[in-house]
């Protein structure tokens, strides 16, 4: 089965750039989508299709994919950005595969 | 704009069956470009896909291995809205439920796309 490997904590001041990786096998050959989730809510879209933006999330939000890490980057990163993040990619053996997700931390 | 309203019970006994109820609305359960999914967050398996129904001139569905023999999900056109059940449950299915709308990307070849609206989620206790 396919696995997406995420670090489980990344920090970060405010104003710095928070970097948050999403490792698989050739990941850069599938399509990533990245969900933001802050406690008691639903996850949100945030980045889909690697790298484009739903309307309503800011441009500080940017997502990248290549060889076997995808990557989605915060610049400016201001304190109501702390949430979990998760990666998720559609495999065709396991239909829809999550990271384990990454708590963002603004110290 | 797409919104997701859930119902259902949430607490269900061992070995019966799990039944969770999504209410679309700003789109259609019968649309030709969605697809309509639940998923299920615990923290011992994280976010977990479990299947979805859609509609491609007929209806098709289709599920994760781990729950496929205990699982359907099902549209209702007359109210526009889709199900879950999942029968024979264990402890192990306690988790929170969640129904969401994936928009394919056939153009990526991602049969499943990106996950676009969410429900408010709903905590399933499996307990005597």
């Amino acid at each position: 089965s396919y696995v997406l490997t995420q670090p489980p904590s990344v920090s970060v001041a405010p104003g710095q750039t928070a970097r948050i990786t999403c490792g698989g096998d050739n990941i850069g050959s599938k399509s990533v989508h990245w969900y933001r989730q802050k406690p008691g809510q639903a996850p949100v879209l945030v980045v889909y299709d690697d790298s484009d933006r739903p309307s309503g999330i800011p441009e500080r939000l940017s997502g990248s994919n290549s060889g076997n890490t995808a990557t989605l980057t915060i610049s400016r990163v201001e304190a109501g950005d702390e949430a979990d993040y998760y990666c998720q990619v559609w495999d065709s053996s396991d239909h829809v595969v999550f990271g384990g997700g990454t708590e963002l931390t603004v110290l | 704009q797409v919104q997701l309203q859930q119902s259902g019970p949430g607490l269900v006994k061992p070995s019966q069956t799990l039944s969770l109820t999504c209410a679309i609305s700003g789109d259609s359960v019968s649309s030709n470009s969605a697809a309509w999914n639940w998923i299920r967050q615990s923290p011992s398996r994280g976010l977990e896909w479990l299947g979805r129904t859609y509609y491609r001139s007929k209806w098709y569905s289709d599920y994760a291995a781990s729950v496929k023999s205990r699982i359907t999900v099902t549209p209702d056109t007359s109210k526009n809205h889709f199900s879950l059940q999942l029968n024979s449950v264990t402890p192990e299915d306690t988790a929170v439920y969640y129904c969401v709308r994936g928009v394919p990307n056939f153009l990526t070849g991602d049969p499943l796309g990106k996950f676009d609206s969410w429900g408010q989620g709903t905590l399933v206790t499996v307990s005597s």
